[in-house]
């Protein structure tokens, strides 16, 4: 499993766009790159997930450069509601069901 | 359609005694995962269930954990003779058989144990 590091924490204003780095260096040809959100006493939920160059939905934005070995996660115009930590994971088929989250980047959006 | 179901949501044990947490998958999936999060953590996988199969437990520690996904009901998480170190919340998750590559799981509320 490809070990990940991103920022432990990161501050904004609200409206502000948010940027998530995760690093990956050693990502294998068949894994993906999956994002969640936990908030505080829930169990974290699905952002987006992506395989190369750039994907959205109407929450965020997955930008993969060409040689896959870094991802930034995209929050456009945060509010106070934003405030969670998010959690970057690398992985493919050979992991199905088992889920490896790091420590998380844990975002706090002010007003 | 509801999403999963953990219960209790607060659990309180005194060492020694037994914790039986429960999950109910989302409606249509047969696929439940089990993650602890110690305070301050990130989530760790623990064990992966479908109906009456472990796939995978290479989270649980060896003694005194145990999971089970039964045909009919819930699965359950069994903690016995707790210890303060089980201290931590809970979570579940669920996911269709269909998904891939890298499926999503749907999470739930979490249960909170606390031993005494």
């Amino acid at each position: 499993l490809a070990k990940t590091t991103q920022p432990i924490s990161m501050d904004s204003y609200e409206g502000q766009e948010v940027n998530i780095t995760c690093s990956h260096n050693n990502i294998a040809t068949n894994d993906y790159i999956t994002w969640y959100q936990q908030f505080p006493s829930q169990g974290p939920r699905f952002i987006i997930q992506g395989y190369k160059t750039k994907v959205t939905n109407e929450v965020a934005s997955l930008f993969i450069p060409a040689d896959r070995k870094s991802s930034t996660l995209s929050l456009p115009r945060v509010s106070l509601s934003d405030t969670a930590v998010y959690y970057c994971l690398v992985g493919g088929a050979d992991s199905w069901g088992k889920l490896q989250f790091g420590a998380g980047t844990q975002v706090v959006v002010t007003p | 359609n509801a999403g999963v179901m953990q219960n209790p949501r607060h659990l309180v044990r005194r060492r020694g005694q037994e914790a039986r947490l429960r999950c109910s998958p989302m409606k249509g999936h047969s696929h439940v995962y089990w993650y602890r999060q110690l305070p301050e953590e990130g989530l760790k996988f623990m064990v992966y269930l479908q109906k009456e199969n472990i796939i995978d437990e290479s989270g649980m520690p060896k003694e005194r954990f145990s999971a089970e996904f039964p045909k009919e009901g819930p699965s359950i998480l069994r903690i016995q003779q707790v210890v303060r170190g089980d201290s931590a919340a809970y979570f579940c998750a669920s996911s269709p058989s269909n998904s891939g590559p890298y499926n999503e799981q749907f999470f739930g509320p979490g249960t909170r144990l606390t031993v005494l």
